[in-house]
């Protein structure tokens, strides 16, 4: 398999309940990104990771905690949300965390908050 | 707090025309710019990435950039209507790697 792959690709959780995102990418990249895309708003950045350390994090809630275990893997773990979450969770990488390097999305996971 | 301005659209052009999508941004040391292409329900796709003046061509896609005025912009010849899509410009500030986005232009395409 190549590229940026995510799942699930739709999620549907209650308030209360605890899920992970999982993302994982098979290009050899370095960094790796978390994205919230809700209607109407620009692309989020939420979190971002360097050779599993994390370099960003964007004033995020912290019902929302990241985890890189190495450079292939990132999950985004999920706890106590809230409806205003709902949105289409989108993870990306790129070769290193620079200015120059081009970002690739995943498909990205469809989060709905019940 | 660093911006990057598009018009929301909708474009509307007929088929075999050129889509022109502009897009400002607010941080005069950017260093990096890129179009991504956002079809409905689905994620971004990157088609095309430039970082110096001037324009830069890849098949029907022309990509401009005008550092001076702060201006990047994407052509499109001979539009599609495979090519009606959600249009996201990036820009890479002067400080760090993050990219930041401008919330797209929807081009539709009527055949």
């Amino acid at each position: 398999e190549t590229g940026v792959t995510q799942t699930p690709r739709h999620l549907v959780m209650g308030m209360t309940n605890k899920k992970s995102l999982k993302c994982e990418q098979h290009l050899g990249h370095n960094a790796m990104y978390w994205y919230k895309q809700s209607a109407k708003k620009p692309l989020e950045l939420m979190f971002v990771y360097s050779l599993e350390e994390r370099v960003e994090n964007n004033s995020v809630p912290s019902r929302f905690s990241p985890e890189c275990p190495n450079s292939s893997h990132l999950f985004l773990h999920l706890h106590t949300l809230q409806p205003e979450d709902s949105a289409l969770y989108l993870c990306a990488s790129s070769q290193d965390w620079d200015r120059s390097y081009e970002q690739y999305f995943g498909p990205g996971t469809r989060l709905t908050v019940t | 707090q660093k911006e990057v301005e598009q018009n929301s659209g909708p474009l509307s052009v007929p088929e075999g025309a050129i889509a022109s999508l502009n897009c400002t941004y607010s941080d005069r040391g950017s260093q990096s710019f890129f179009w991504y292409r956002q079809y409905s329900g689905k994620s971004p796709e990157l088609i095309m990435s430039i970082y110096s003046n001037g324009d830069k061509e890849d098949g029907r896609f022309t990509a401009q950039l005008n550092k001076a005025s702060q201006y990047v912009s994407l052509l499109i010849r001979d539009s599609q209507p495979s090519d009606s899509a959600t249009y996201l410009c990036a820009v890479i500030g002067g400080s760090q790697g993050n990219l930041i986005f401008g919330k797209g232009t929807k081009l539709s395409v009527k055949p």
